[in-house]
């Protein structure tokens, strides 16, 4: 596709429920970024893919968030027993090798809502 | 530990000038990156710099000194679609070349 996407735009659910969200990158990208952000926060590194494998998953903050990148393109990041701390605008992004000079292009982002 | 700083506000004057300054503390520099994101948009990417100097592209320049651990953000003609934030993120060599994020600058304009 032209850009990056992410569905759904809007997630709200229940503390303890299950939620998924999807990230469509540039096609040919072969590397791929999930953050979060914060209100009136900088984005915060969750994990990096290169091609299907998890490079760095480092900012994942705890055993309740997983992502997968099965085929080397779409990725979904799981959350499992959400909490109200989890609410944020999750957001991915995408490059094409992951150079240090690669561009990171982003997606509109989900926001996560947990009442 | 790594850190960025930059000003949470900066407001201008519609056809005006204005700079963001960013420092920065990190383990494993290699570039700053500016990106723009307007409320409840994507951040867009507008600029790297990798070596000392200054980057221009349009209306927006960008500016690093390795040696001060300092960067800025400099924005002419300042038109009211530049109401936006904006954040100055460090690649970071020995992570994987993650961006690591100031907190941002919220450009407020006035006309």
């Amino acid at each position: 596709g032209a850009g990056v996407s992410q569905t759904p735009s809007n997630k709200v659910t229940e503390k303890g429920k299950y939620v998924e969200l999807r990230c469509d990158p540039i096609s040919g990208h072969t590397a791929l970024y999930w953050y979060r952000q914060s209100l009136g926060q900088g984005p915060e590194f969750l994990i990096y893919f290169q091609g299907t494998g998890a490079a760095d998953d480092s900012g994942l903050p705890n055993d309740r968030f997983f992502a997968v990148r099965p085929e080397g393109s779409v990725s979904t990041l799981k959350i499992q027993r959400t909490e109200r701390g989890d609410s944020a605008v999750y957001l991915c992004a995408s490059s094409l090798t992951g150079a240090g000079t690669d561009t990171q292009y982003f997606g509109p982002g989900t926001r996560l809502t947990v009442l | 530990g790594q850190s960025l700083e930059q000003p949470s506000e900066v407001t201008a004057v519609e056809g005006a000038i204005v700079q963001i300054n960013c420092t920065y503390q990190t383990s494993g520099f290699y570039g700053l990156s500016w990106y723009q994101q307007h409320d409840g948009g994507a951040p867009t990417f507008l600029s790297y710099n990798g070596l000392d100097g200054l980057e221009e592209t349009g209306r927006f320049s960008s500016f690093l000194s390795r040696s001060d651990s300092y960067g800025y953000l400099l924005l002419q003609e300042l038109q009211m679609k530049d109401s936006a934030s904006y954040f100055c993120a460090v690649r970071d060599s020995r992570a994987n070349y993650q961006l690591i994020w100031g907190a941002g600058t919220k450009l407020i304009i006035k006309p």
